[in-house]
């Protein structure tokens, strides 16, 4: 089992829309997690982090983590074209970031 | 300096040959990581270094791979004997916390490619 799991996607969503993308993890003791944003082409960009159970928001974006079920989430209000990324979970692990492999996001106009 | 920078940003290289990336972190990031990144895949952890030392090197997928940090701020990755294996965009982040607490911030990366 992978330490880190994401729904490699593409996942395709109407603009103005809610995007979910989900990520589980198999470390029980994992307490930091992390939602980076990846262009084409480009390298990952930090865009949220989440240490304690429930939502936290910023802007458009709430990151929900659950660590019963050992489940983080990222939801992306009112889609913009701007969003369609790569959107990579990490975990601490060990002292360093263990990704998972990336949902590719496509938001269609 | 404001952002981590990574040169080259390609490298194109023969089989069989040696190459050497380089890493410059933010200015007072104790914290230096290495990962490789796949087509279509996550970052994969190589080698992290806290201060000068290899805090972790378990990443590293065989004995051709290897890093040094000798003053504690840039560090370059070296890779000997290349295969068309390697080729993959070498990514280097830093962090102000031990364990990247706070998450890390990459530089823009380098393409390698083994022809």
């Amino acid at each position: 089992q992978k330490e880190v799991e994401q729904n490699s996607g593409p996942l395709s969503v109407p603009e103005g829309a809610i995007a979910s993308l989900n990520c589980t993890y198999s470390d029980r003791g994992s307490q930091s997690f992390f939602w980076y944003r990846q262009y084409s082409g480009k390298s990952p960009e930090l865009i949220m982090f989440i240490y304690s159970n429930g939502d936290k928001e910023d802007g458009r974006f709430t990151a929900q983590l659950n660590k019963a079920s050992q489940y983080v989430s990222l939801l992306i209000r009112d889609s913009q074209p701007s969003d369609s990324a790569t959107y990579l979970c990490a975990v601490i692990g060990a002292q360093k970031l263990v990704f998972g492999q990336g949902t590719r996001l496509t938001i269609n106009p | 300096g404001a952002g981590v920078s990574q040169t080259p940003s390609n490298k194109v290289t023969e089989k069989g040959k040696y190459v050497e990336l380089r890493c410059d972190p933010i200015s007072g990031h104790t914290a230096l990581y290495w990962y490789r990144q796949s087509l279509g895949q996550g970052p994969e952890f190589l080698i992290y270094f806290q201060g000068t030392g290899a805090a972790d090197d378990s990443g590293l997928p065989n004995d051709r791979f290897f890093a040094v940090r000798p003053e504690g701020s840039v560090s370059t990755l070296k890779i000997q004997r290349t295969e068309r294996g390697d080729s993959a965009v070498y990514l280097c982040a830093s962090s102000s916390m031990t364990g990247g607490g706070y998450g890390y911030t990459f530089g823009s990366g380098t393409r390698l490619t083994v022809v």
